[in-house]
């Protein structure tokens, strides 16, 4: 069973158009977060959510909207997708007090063309 | 601005040896570091961490030692073993955020 899960794992799409990328967490955890692995190779914190509501919430451009149904669901929706949204995103859960022993998702790799 | 370092973006060593992977930081807020393991295609996963109050962790052939004076840690692997090359990234937790080094590649050759 996979502990985060994280779909689709590839994404190419066209500049403009808007995707979704979802991830599920079946560990119990209260905290899911949206990380970015640019072309440089960091992983930059999005968004996290705990028990669906928003804690931090980096400075990423509007057009990111994360959605939480539940606390063991939290999508990304990505509008107006331009060339410079290219990277890997990755989902990850922890659980609230564990210091930040983040389980990471497998990654979706978006290519904006 | 980099609040988290790592210098070096490959390391290379024998099978057997001990592989030191380091790691810098500036922000004085951080109480809490860890490191994570990345192969290719999948997600980073939790190896070892270690409080600001202490400066050493070990477990199995993992041991991180903190230096906070200097601003610096070290992951240190031994024996070193094949199934250990990946990427290692180091991670410092302020206010319940991680901020993540941009990794370290670790070769080891057998």
């Amino acid at each position: 069973d996979t502990a985060v899960s994280q779909t689709p794992k590839y994404l190419v799409t066209q500049m403009g158009n808007d995707k979704s990328i979802k991830c599920e967490q079946n560990l119990g955890h209260d905290t899911m977060y949206w990380y970015k692995q640019d072309s440089k190779k960091f992983l930059k914190i999005m968004f996290s959510y705990n028990n669906k509501e928003l804690i931090i919430n980096e400075t990423v451009p509007n057009r990111f909207s994360p959605k939480s149904p539940d606390k063991a669901h939290l999508n990304l929706h990505i509008n107006s997708l331009e060339l410079g949204d290219s990277a890997v995103y990755f989902c990850a859960s922890s659980l609230q007090g564990s210091n930040e022993k983040l389980f990471f998702g497998s990654g979706t790799q978006l290519s904006v063309l | 601005d980099q609040q988290v370092k790592q210098n070096s973006p490959s390391l290379s060593v024998q099978e057997g040896r001990i592989s030191i992977l380091n790691c810098d930081y500036t922000n004085s807020m951080f109480d809490y570091f860890l490191w994570y393991k990345k192969y290719p295609a999948e997600g980073p996963t939790f190896l070892i961490s270690i409080s600001s109050i202490k400066d050493k962790n070990e477990d199995g052939r993992f041991t991180v030692f903190l230096n906070k004076s200097a601003k610096h840690l070290s992951l240190h692997i031994v024996p070193s073993q094949p199934g250990d090359s990946a990427v290692y990234f180091c991670a410092a937790n302020s206010w319940s955020k991680l901020t993540f080094g941009k990794g370290i590649t670790l070769s080891v050759r057998p």
